[in-house]
Formats: C-alpha cells, sequence, structure tokens
C-alpha cells in the first residue's frame, strides 16, 4: 500500500524559506507515469494545488506561486521536496503531498497526512 | 486559469436522503472533473475521477455525471459517514483546480 507522509518544521519566520519533504513508501516514485506534487489547503479554507514534479526532474508549477517555488525529487531517497520562500502569513496552511495518476489528467489518488505549517514571528 | 465554483456552499439533509452538490467551470474542461471527500483533520480522498467514474472502493451510493462545464455529485441515501466537505477538482489543464467546497452536515 502506498504512503506518503510530510515532515518539516511547523513554524517559520515571515520572509524566511519554508521547507517540507514527503517520503514515500510501498511505491518508486521512479515508477513511469507517476508525478509527485503539493497541495495546500490554509486554514478553513479550499484546496490549493501548489506544484509537481517527475522523477526525471520535468516540474509544473501554479503560475501565481512560480517565482517563490520550488520542487525536487531524490530517487535515492525516495522522497521530494518542496521550498517557498519569501513565506507570509498567506502562506499558512496544512500542506499535503499528493500522487498525480497519470499523465493524462490532473488527478490525485495518493496524499499523505498533511502538515500544519505556520507562518509567525 | 479555469475557475471552479460549487453550489451550495452547505446543506444540511437527513440521513437516507439523495445529496446533489453542483460543480461549474469558468470554461469547457469535457470529462476532466474529479470529486473528493474530506472529513475534518484528514486529507482529502478521491471518490470520482472523469466525471463519473467511482474510484475502487468508494461505495455506489456516490455517482457522479455531467460534461462540458456543469457537473453534479450525488449522494444516494446519505449515511452518517458522508458527512464531510466534498470538493471539485478540474483535471483538464494546467493548473489543476479545486471548486471552493460544499459542507455536508446531518
Amino acid at each position: 500500500q502506498l504512503q506518503l507522509q510530510e515532515s518539516g518544521p511547523g513554524l517559520v519566520k515571515p520572509s524566511e524559506t519554508l521547507s517540507l519533504t514527503c517520503n514515500v513508501s510501498g511505491g518508486s516514485i521512479s515508477s513511469s507515469g507517476y508525478y509527485w506534487g503539493w497541495i495546500r489547503q490554509p486554514p478553513g479554507k479550499g484546496l490549493e494545488w501548489i506544484g509537481s514534479i517527475y522523477y526525471s526532474g520535468s516540474t509544473f508549477y501554479k503560475p501565481s506561486l512560480k517565482s517563490r517555488v520550488t520542487i525536487s525529487a531524490d530517487t535515492s531517497k525516495n522522497q521530494f521536496s518542496l521550498r517557498l520562500n519569501s513565506v507570509t502569513a498567506a502562506d499558512t496552511a496544512v500542506y499535503y503531498c499528493a500522487r498525480r495518476i497519470d499523465s493524462s489528467s490532473w488527478t490525485f489518488d495518493y496524499w499523505g497526512q498533511g502538515t500544519l505549517v505556520t507562518v509567525s514571528s | 486559469d479555469i475557475q471552479m465554483t460549487q453550489s451550495p456552499s452547505s446543506l444540511s439533509a437527513s440521513v437516507g436522503d439523495r445529496v446533489t452538490i453542483t460543480c461549474r467551470a469558468s470554461q469547457s474542461i469535457s470529462s476532466y472533473l474529479n470529486w473528493y471527500q474530506q472529513k475534518p483533520g484528514k486529507a482529502p480522498k478521491l471518490l470520482i475521477y472523469v466525471a463519473s467514474s467511482l474510484q475502487s472502493g468508494v461505495p455506489s451510493r456516490f455517482s457522479g455525471s455531467g460534461s462540458g462545464t456543469d457537473f453534479t455529485l450525488t449522494i444516494s441515501g446519505l449515511q452518517p459517514e458522508d458527512i464531510a466537505t466534498y470538493y471539485c477538482q478540474q483535471s483538464y489543464i494546467t493548473p489543476p483546480a479545486f471548486g471552493q467546497g460544499t459542507k455536508v452536515e446531518i
């Protein structure tokens, strides 16, 4: 059974960089056809896709976040990571990692449990 | 970007009721529409993909329909465990986008 688990600091100061890692078990991020990405949810609000990566390094980012986001993958550790720089209070959210089911549509079939990141001094 | 609009934002129903949630896309997305269920404190769970295909393990009381810009999620016989917020999501083009959610209460 595929499992995804987010990890990283729960508190980040304004203007600093948010860094999270998603560890994947029960399957390989190098498996052909799957993309791995990040989706966030501010407290009490809806879901926002941030970006996704293919194991080869090909990335897709939400245009409005693209200038601040970097997603990378480490196939040797079977994990992928998110870096979001110059954070503000608006970046406070539960961050989920998720698998895109295939390359034909943006459908997310496996999700991590989520991790709350608060941006505050 | 494609905008997704759900209605209603919330609803209250009784056990056994038929519940319908609608989702409208700002432009045609063919059948590239997914539905997710999110329970409090949990990650979203994929219920339906490409508008009407039931994800493995999802009860058959959930169904989806629609194409183009207008879509519907139906729960035929609401159960207590169906209390959750439901999100539609267009999977047609980048960036994928979610509706604002519909909270279902009993």
